[in-house]
Protein backbone atom coordinates (compact mmCIF):
# COMPACT_ATOMS: atom_id res chain seq x y z
CA UNK A 1 0.00 0.00 0.00
CA UNK A 2 1.72 3.22 -0.64
CA UNK A 3 1.76 6.05 1.76
CA UNK A 4 2.77 9.16 2.13
CA UNK A 5 4.73 11.65 4.54
CA UNK A 6 5.38 15.74 4.52
CA UNK A 7 8.19 17.13 5.85
CA UNK A 8 9.14 20.29 5.49
CA UNK A 9 9.97 23.57 7.88
CA UNK A 10 7.13 24.29 10.37
CA UNK A 11 7.75 28.11 10.83
CA UNK A 12 8.03 30.72 7.93
CA UNK A 13 8.52 34.26 8.26
CA UNK A 14 6.34 36.63 6.39
CA UNK A 15 7.29 37.47 2.58
CA UNK A 16 9.62 33.99 2.58
CA UNK A 17 9.35 31.44 0.91
CA UNK A 18 7.29 27.96 2.13
CA UNK A 19 9.08 24.88 1.18
CA UNK A 20 7.66 21.09 2.28
CA UNK A 21 8.39 17.44 0.58
CA UNK A 22 6.70 14.77 0.22
CA UNK A 23 8.17 11.34 0.35
CA UNK A 24 6.05 8.73 -1.27
CA UNK A 25 6.99 4.62 -0.12
CA UNK A 26 4.97 1.55 -1.60
CA UNK A 27 5.77 2.62 -4.97
CA UNK A 28 7.31 4.93 -7.30
CA UNK A 29 6.57 8.48 -8.51
CA UNK A 30 7.63 7.33 -11.75
CA UNK A 31 4.72 5.54 -12.33
CA UNK A 32 2.93 7.79 -15.27
CA UNK A 33 -0.24 6.54 -13.62
CA UNK A 34 -0.84 9.23 -10.95
CA UNK A 35 -1.01 13.15 -10.03
CA UNK A 36 1.39 14.17 -7.31
CA UNK A 37 -1.13 16.64 -5.17
CA UNK A 38 -0.59 19.30 -2.18
CA UNK A 39 -4.01 20.69 -0.69
CA UNK A 40 -4.26 22.54 2.70
CA UNK A 41 -6.38 23.14 5.17
CA UNK A 42 -5.98 27.00 7.02
CA UNK A 43 -6.89 26.00 11.42
CA UNK A 44 -10.25 25.59 11.92
CA UNK A 45 -11.34 25.93 8.26
CA UNK A 46 -12.37 23.76 5.51
CA UNK A 47 -9.88 22.26 2.29
CA UNK A 48 -8.36 24.05 -0.07
CA UNK A 49 -6.76 22.22 -3.27
CA UNK A 50 -2.99 23.75 -4.22
CA UNK A 51 -2.29 21.81 -7.62
CA UNK A 52 -0.66 18.87 -8.68
CA UNK A 53 2.13 16.92 -11.27
CA UNK A 54 2.93 14.11 -13.28
CA UNK A 55 5.44 12.54 -13.87
CA UNK A 56 4.84 12.95 -17.34
CA UNK A 57 4.84 17.05 -16.78
CA UNK A 58 1.30 17.90 -16.41
CA UNK A 59 1.06 20.25 -14.24
CA UNK A 60 -2.04 21.95 -12.96
CA UNK A 61 -2.65 25.12 -10.20
CA UNK A 62 -5.02 26.35 -8.31
CA UNK A 63 -5.74 30.18 -10.43
CA UNK A 64 -5.83 31.63 -6.89
CA UNK A 65 -2.43 30.53 -5.86
CA UNK A 66 -0.74 30.00 -9.49
CA UNK A 67 1.58 33.19 -9.68
CA UNK A 68 3.58 32.09 -6.20
CA UNK A 69 3.74 27.94 -6.57
CA UNK A 70 5.90 25.76 -7.59
CA UNK A 71 5.19 22.07 -8.02
CA UNK A 72 8.01 19.14 -8.84
CA UNK A 73 9.12 16.06 -8.68
CA UNK A 74 12.24 14.35 -7.40
CA UNK A 75 12.47 11.10 -9.28
CA UNK A 76 15.75 10.21 -7.46
CA UNK A 77 14.38 10.34 -4.00
CA UNK A 78 11.11 9.45 -5.10
CA UNK A 79 9.58 12.80 -3.37
CA UNK A 80 7.74 15.65 -4.90
CA UNK A 81 8.04 19.61 -3.90
CA UNK A 82 6.11 22.58 -3.14
CA UNK A 83 7.44 25.85 -3.28
CA UNK A 84 5.14 28.85 -2.24
CA UNK A 85 6.79 32.18 -2.18
CA UNK A 86 6.09 35.65 -0.48
CA UNK A 87 3.64 33.79 1.85
CA UNK A 88 1.65 35.83 4.68
CA UNK A 89 -0.16 35.00 7.67
CA UNK A 90 -3.43 33.60 5.03
CA UNK A 91 -0.72 30.75 4.40
CA UNK A 92 -0.84 29.15 7.78
CA UNK A 93 -2.20 26.13 7.30
CA UNK A 94 -2.02 22.41 7.73
CA UNK A 95 -0.49 21.14 4.37
CA UNK A 96 -1.05 17.68 3.19
CA UNK A 97 0.34 15.98 0.37
CA UNK A 98 -1.73 13.42 -1.76
CA UNK A 99 -2.51 11.23 -4.70
CA UNK A 100 -4.34 11.10 -7.74
CA UNK A 101 -5.01 8.02 -9.40
CA UNK A 102 -5.27 7.35 -13.31
CA UNK A 103 -4.30 10.52 -15.90
CA UNK A 104 -8.12 11.68 -16.98
CA UNK A 105 -9.15 14.82 -16.47
CA UNK A 106 -11.78 15.36 -15.00
CA UNK A 107 -10.86 12.58 -11.89
CA UNK A 108 -11.75 11.07 -9.16
CA UNK A 109 -10.01 13.45 -6.91
CA UNK A 110 -7.33 12.42 -4.05
CA UNK A 111 -7.78 8.64 -3.19
CA UNK A 112 -4.46 8.49 -0.87
CA UNK A 113 -3.12 11.60 1.50
CA UNK A 114 -0.34 12.04 3.68
CA UNK A 115 -0.50 12.78 7.17
CA UNK A 116 -0.43 16.43 6.64
CA UNK A 117 2.01 19.01 8.36
CA UNK A 118 1.67 22.42 9.98
CA UNK A 119 3.23 25.34 9.04
CA UNK A 120 2.81 28.67 10.61
CA UNK A 121 3.55 31.76 8.86
CA UNK A 122 4.69 34.69 11.65
CA UNK A 123 7.65 37.29 12.17
CA UNK B 1 -17.89 26.24 -8.06
CA UNK B 2 -19.35 27.04 -5.14
CA UNK B 3 -20.21 24.46 -2.31
CA UNK B 4 -22.64 24.10 0.26
CA UNK B 5 -23.00 21.67 3.15
CA UNK B 6 -26.14 20.97 5.69
CA UNK B 7 -26.12 20.96 8.42
CA UNK B 8 -22.72 22.14 9.67
CA UNK B 9 -23.63 20.34 13.19
CA UNK B 10 -25.12 17.19 12.97
CA UNK B 11 -25.53 15.29 16.60
CA UNK B 12 -26.54 11.59 16.22
CA UNK B 13 -27.63 8.97 18.45
CA UNK B 14 -25.24 5.26 18.21
CA UNK B 15 -27.14 3.17 16.10
CA UNK B 16 -29.42 5.82 14.76
CA UNK B 17 -29.04 7.20 10.90
CA UNK B 18 -27.11 10.74 9.70
CA UNK B 19 -27.74 12.38 6.62
CA UNK B 20 -25.20 15.46 5.21
CA UNK B 21 -26.62 17.45 2.24
CA UNK B 22 -24.29 18.96 -0.57
CA UNK B 23 -25.24 21.30 -2.57
CA UNK B 24 -23.57 22.67 -5.89
CA UNK B 25 -23.84 26.15 -7.56
CA UNK B 26 -23.96 24.47 -10.85
CA UNK B 27 -24.76 21.40 -12.33
CA UNK B 28 -21.58 18.82 -11.72
CA UNK B 29 -22.73 16.63 -14.93
CA UNK B 30 -19.38 16.91 -17.07
CA UNK B 31 -19.89 16.36 -21.13
CA UNK B 32 -18.22 12.77 -20.76
CA UNK B 33 -21.62 12.00 -18.75
CA UNK B 34 -19.93 11.21 -15.53
CA UNK B 35 -20.84 13.44 -12.32
CA UNK B 36 -17.51 13.85 -10.22
CA UNK B 37 -18.53 14.22 -6.91
CA UNK B 38 -16.47 13.00 -3.58
CA UNK B 39 -17.28 12.59 -0.08
CA UNK B 40 -14.57 12.38 2.37
CA UNK B 41 -14.26 11.41 6.11
CA UNK B 42 -11.83 13.39 8.78
CA UNK B 43 -11.76 12.02 12.22
CA UNK B 44 -10.17 13.54 14.75
CA UNK B 45 -6.21 14.30 14.71
CA UNK B 46 -6.42 13.05 10.96
CA UNK B 47 -6.02 13.67 7.62
CA UNK B 48 -8.90 13.50 5.04
CA UNK B 49 -10.24 9.88 3.69
CA UNK B 50 -12.27 9.39 0.67
CA UNK B 51 -15.23 7.39 1.30
CA UNK B 52 -16.99 7.65 -2.04
CA UNK B 53 -16.12 9.16 -5.93
CA UNK B 54 -18.60 10.00 -8.74
CA UNK B 55 -21.59 10.64 -6.34
CA UNK B 56 -21.98 6.57 -5.57
CA UNK B 57 -18.75 4.81 -5.53
CA UNK B 58 -17.53 3.78 -1.68
CA UNK B 59 -13.93 3.08 -1.82
CA UNK B 60 -11.88 0.18 -0.76
CA UNK B 61 -12.73 -0.50 2.89
CA UNK B 62 -15.28 1.27 3.02
CA UNK B 63 -17.91 0.21 5.28
CA UNK B 64 -21.26 -0.57 3.36
CA UNK B 65 -23.46 1.55 5.96
CA UNK B 66 -22.00 4.56 3.77
CA UNK B 67 -23.83 5.44 1.03
CA UNK B 68 -24.15 8.73 -1.58
CA UNK B 69 -26.50 9.47 -4.03
CA UNK B 70 -27.49 12.40 -5.72
CA UNK B 71 -27.55 14.10 -9.35
CA UNK B 72 -26.68 16.91 -11.14
CA UNK B 73 -26.48 19.63 -8.09
CA UNK B 74 -28.27 17.80 -5.18
CA UNK B 75 -25.97 14.90 -3.36
CA UNK B 76 -26.53 13.29 -0.28
CA UNK B 77 -24.43 10.77 2.25
CA UNK B 78 -26.14 8.70 4.45
CA UNK B 79 -24.77 6.41 7.08
CA UNK B 80 -27.41 3.96 7.92
CA UNK B 81 -26.62 3.41 11.78
CA UNK B 82 -24.15 5.43 12.90
CA UNK B 83 -21.14 4.09 14.95
CA UNK B 84 -18.68 5.80 17.41
CA UNK B 85 -16.04 5.53 14.71
CA UNK B 86 -17.63 7.90 12.64
CA UNK B 87 -17.24 11.14 14.30
CA UNK B 88 -16.07 13.71 12.60
CA UNK B 89 -15.78 16.26 9.88
CA UNK B 90 -17.33 15.45 6.26
CA UNK B 91 -16.28 17.09 3.46
CA UNK B 92 -18.31 17.29 -0.33
CA UNK B 93 -15.94 17.91 -3.48
CA UNK B 94 -16.21 18.46 -6.90
CA UNK B 95 -14.31 17.64 -9.93
CA UNK B 96 -16.09 18.50 -12.69
CA UNK B 97 -15.12 22.07 -13.30
CA UNK B 98 -12.08 22.13 -12.54
CA UNK B 99 -9.26 23.91 -11.90
CA UNK B 100 -9.63 24.22 -9.39
CA UNK B 101 -11.26 21.42 -7.28
CA UNK B 102 -13.40 22.69 -4.26
CA UNK B 103 -14.64 21.52 -0.82
CA UNK B 104 -17.78 21.96 0.83
CA UNK B 105 -17.59 23.75 4.07
CA UNK B 106 -17.49 20.91 6.26
CA UNK B 107 -20.17 18.64 8.26
CA UNK B 108 -19.52 17.63 12.27
CA UNK B 109 -20.70 14.85 13.01
CA UNK B 110 -20.86 13.95 17.03
CA UNK B 111 -22.31 11.59 19.05
CA UNK B 112 -25.42 12.66 21.30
Amino acid sequence: QMQLQESGPGLVKPSQTLSLTCTVSGGSIRSGDYYWSWLRQPPGRGLEWIGFMSYSGGTYNNPSLESRLTISLDTSKNQFSLKLNFVTVADTAVYYCARVKGLSLPNDGFDIWGQGTLVTVSS
Amino acid sequence: VVMTQSPLSLPVTLGQPASISCKSSQSLVHGDGNTYLNWFQQRPGQSPRRLIYKVSNRDSGVPDRFNGSGSASDFTLKISRVEAEDVGLYYCMQGTHWPPYTFGQGTKLEIK
